[in-house]
């Protein structure tokens, strides 16, 4: 199993331009997080989705968007990239019934 | 969900216990305690959980007090790579209402050193 993983890795964006971040699990997981994290700080959670086809908004879910159409991938999207969300994203994924979440490898994002 | 309290940080001598203790005075009856870490660069890795009862995985052991006020983690035998940050969490589990959401305070940077 390859757990969770996320694409990509590395990405630089200018101010405006827009991107999605891949989150992929093959753990057959109900629920499925997007956080960010910013340096010195602890995890901030985005967004989240108890399930296929619907989503719900964590702490900071301004200026993102998420879709999760098929249950194994949770897609982030930046409509418009602002330099204040450059930071380091985690996907997460765990089963509904408890909270052992799987993080993936990350996705730095770097907007100028 | 209970607020937690963490040392900033700690050290700890290659092959020796690590003791990272958390204060969680305020936690509820339904309210488990979760242990996760993160090594640098990478994303957090779960270790552990417990609700009143003292629980040891192949990774850790989990000591909470009677009136579940605090808790320990226990690394038995700390090497370079234990080297982490370590992050006390007190969360009802999911289920239900509860989409299981985890929030990670500053943690406790632990030094592994030889």
């Amino acid at each position: 199993n390859a757990g969770v993983t996320q694409t990509p890795k590395f990405r630089v964006l200018k101010t405006g331009q827009s991107m999605t971040l891949l989150c992929a699990q093959d753990m057959n997981h109900e629920y499925m997080y997007w956080y960010r994290q910013d340096p010195g700080m602890g995890l901030r959670l985005i967004h989240y989705s108890v399930g296929e086809g619907t989503t719900a908004k964590g702490e900071v879910p301004d200026g993102y968007n998420v879709s999760r159409l098929k249950k194994q991938n949770f897609l982030l999207g930046l409509e418009s990239a602002a330099p204040s969300q450059t930071s380091v994203y985690f996907c997460a994924s765990s089963r509904r019934t408890n909270n052992e979440q799987f993080f993936g490898p990350g996705t730095r994002l770097t907007v100028l | 969900d209970a607020k937690t309290t963490q040392p900033t940080s700690m050290d700890c001598a290659e092959g020796r216990a690590a003791n990272l203790p958390c204060n969680h005075s305020t936690i509820s009856g339904n309210e488990y305690v979760y242990w996760y870490r993160q090594i640098h660069s990478q994303g957090p890795q779960y270790i552990i959980h417990g609700l009143k009862n003292n629980e040891t995985n192949e990774m850790a052991s989990l000591i909470i007090t009677e009136d579940r006020k605090s808790s320990t983690l226990i690394l038995p035998h700390a090497t370079l790579r234990d080297t982490a940050v370590y992050y006390c969490i007190v969360r009802v589990d999911a289920g239900g209402t509860s989409y299981g959401k985890l929030t990670f305070g500053q943690g406790t940077i632990l030094t592994v050193h030889p």
